[in-house]
């Protein structure tokens, strides 16, 4: 069956990078998309952006311009969130998702000092 | 951006009453395609969000037919025929007509 599956939660200093990954399986991995969604504590869900699985071309919606790195292994049907400098605001779950079908379990990343 | 303001923000009802969510677009949702994207998730407490309805109205596999969605354009509405412990949790509705992608703010179903 098809899965997105995370990596586990991360606990890191203001500053710091995280570098969270998202590993698919039960389908072609190109042949989809990938996008990312970030849900603060309480909040509701914001679109990120998406990766073309096929070229590797990212696409970040502007709050995410700065900071935020998608990547691929392609080998390896996996796709990856880089954000680097970490800040307080960063805090939030982030789900990786076919967000018209399948999502992740999501990676809790906690920011503090 | 697209806005989707979803009423009500909050949702009381007891087993087995009918309910609504309202979810109105700040444009229209119809593609040049003739296509309207317009979906429906339901996220439980600590889980991910689940795929309910996608195209306004159809369902997705597995969900029961207790849920209906309906509407066009800029209104759209969820149904749920005869509400069930496990429906509580946040329900969204999503757009992808126009980039960017964009989620309504959330109803929260809460039992009586």
């Amino acid at each position: 069956q098809i899965q997105l599956v995370q990596s586990g939660p991360e606990l890191k200093k203001p500053g710091e990078s995280v570098k969270i990954s998202c590993k698919a399986s039960g389908y072609t991995f190109t042949d989809y998309a990938m996008n990312w969604v970030k849900q603060a504590p309480g909040n509701g869900l914001k679109w990120m952006g998406w990766i073309n699985t096929q070229t590797g071309k990212p696409t970040y919606a502007d709050d995410f311009k700065q900071r935020f790195v998608f990547s691929l292994e392609t080998s390896a049907s996996t796709a990856y969130l880089q954000i680097n400098n970490l800040n307080i605001e960063d805090t939030a779950t982030y789900f990786c998702t076919r967000p018209t079908d399948y999502w992740g379990q999501g990676v809790m990343v906690t920011v503090s000092s | 951006d697209v806005v989707l303001t979803q009423t009500p923000p909050t949702l009381l009802a007891t087993i087995g009453q009918s309910v609504s969510i309202s979810c109105r677009s700040s444009q229209s949702l119809l593609h040049s395609n003739g296509n309207t994207y317009l979906n429906w998730l339901l996220q439980r407490t600590g889980q991910s969000p689940q795929p309910l309805i996608y195209l306004v109205s159809k369902l997705e596999s597995g969900v029961p037919n207790r849920f209906s969605g309906s509407g066009s354009g800029t209104d759209f509405t969820l149904k749920i025929s005869g509400v069930e412990a496990e429906d509580l949790g946040v329900y969204y509705c999503m757009q992808f007509t126009h980039y960017p992608l964009t989620f309504g703010s959330g109803t929260k179903l809460e039992i009586k």
